[in-house]
């Protein structure tokens, strides 16, 4: 199975801040990377597919980059609604396999 | 607008047979994978396997095969997650999802389903 890790695996950032995350495969996977955020209590939801596609409805201070071994997700200026979080998840070959995550608190 | 929604809550014993759906609606149910999620008590996310309800070919993860049984009827645009005999370490969160159109990451999400085992 491809191992998917995230660093840091908690952050705490202030409102406006720059916010970045790091989710590095244990093998290649081109860029079949997806990026979701979770809140308590809620079901997952999609923010980037394709390592750096945004998915429609999704804020522009999102975005993706990356391909191979290593991703990220920026967040260009974090705001209180930010507060999840974020897994990756390769889906290059089954099975599929997510990020154990990254959680972001605001300071 | 895509929905997917999940059967509530349940309750279970060691030992006991549990079945949870997930209806699709606002799409074409036969046309697009359906897979299972689950996450542990303050975990993250496992992918357990898939379903294809036009032809129900099903892909498991080898960590799941055997453990649950994924299917769909098709009828009532619905599939299931289901389990013979249930453990405590079964008890989690599961989430239905459907893959994007051509792709593999899941686009929409259904609400979730708690279980709890427990003697």
């Amino acid at each position: 199975d491809i191992q998917m890790t995230h660093s840091p695996s908690t952050l705490s950032a202030s409102v406006g801040d720059r916010v970045t995350i790091t989710c590095r495969a244990s093998q290649s996977i081109s860029s079949w990377l997806a990026w979701y955020q979770q809140k308590p209590g809620k079901a997952p939801k999609l923010l980037i597919y394709k390592a750096s596609t945004l998915e429609g409805g999704v804020p522009s201070r999102f975005s993706g980059s990356g391909s191979g071994t290593e991703f990220t997700l920026t967040i260009s200026s974090l705001q209180p609604d930010d507060a999840a979080t974020y897994y990756c998840q390769q889906y290059t070959s089954n099975p599929l396999t997510f990020g154990g995550g990254t959680k972001v608190e605001i300071k | 607008e895509v929905q997917l929604v999940q059967s509530g809550a349940e309750v279970k014993k060691p030992g006991e047979s549990l079945k949870i759906s997930c209806e699709g609606s606002g799409y074409s149910f036969t046309s697009y994978w359906i897979g299972w999620v689950r996450q542990m008590p303050e975990k993250g996310l496992e992918w357990m396997g898939i379903i294809y309800p036009g032809d129900s070919d099903t892909r498991y993860n080898p960590s799941f095969q055997g453990q649950v049984t994924i299917s769909v009827d098709k009828s009532i645009s619905t599939a299931y997650l289901q389990w013979s005999s249930l453990k405590a370490s079964d008890s989690a969160m599961y989430y239905c999802a459907r893959r994007a159109e051509g792709s593999e990451y899941f686009q929409y999400w259904g609400q979730g389903t708690l279980v709890t085992v427990s003697s």
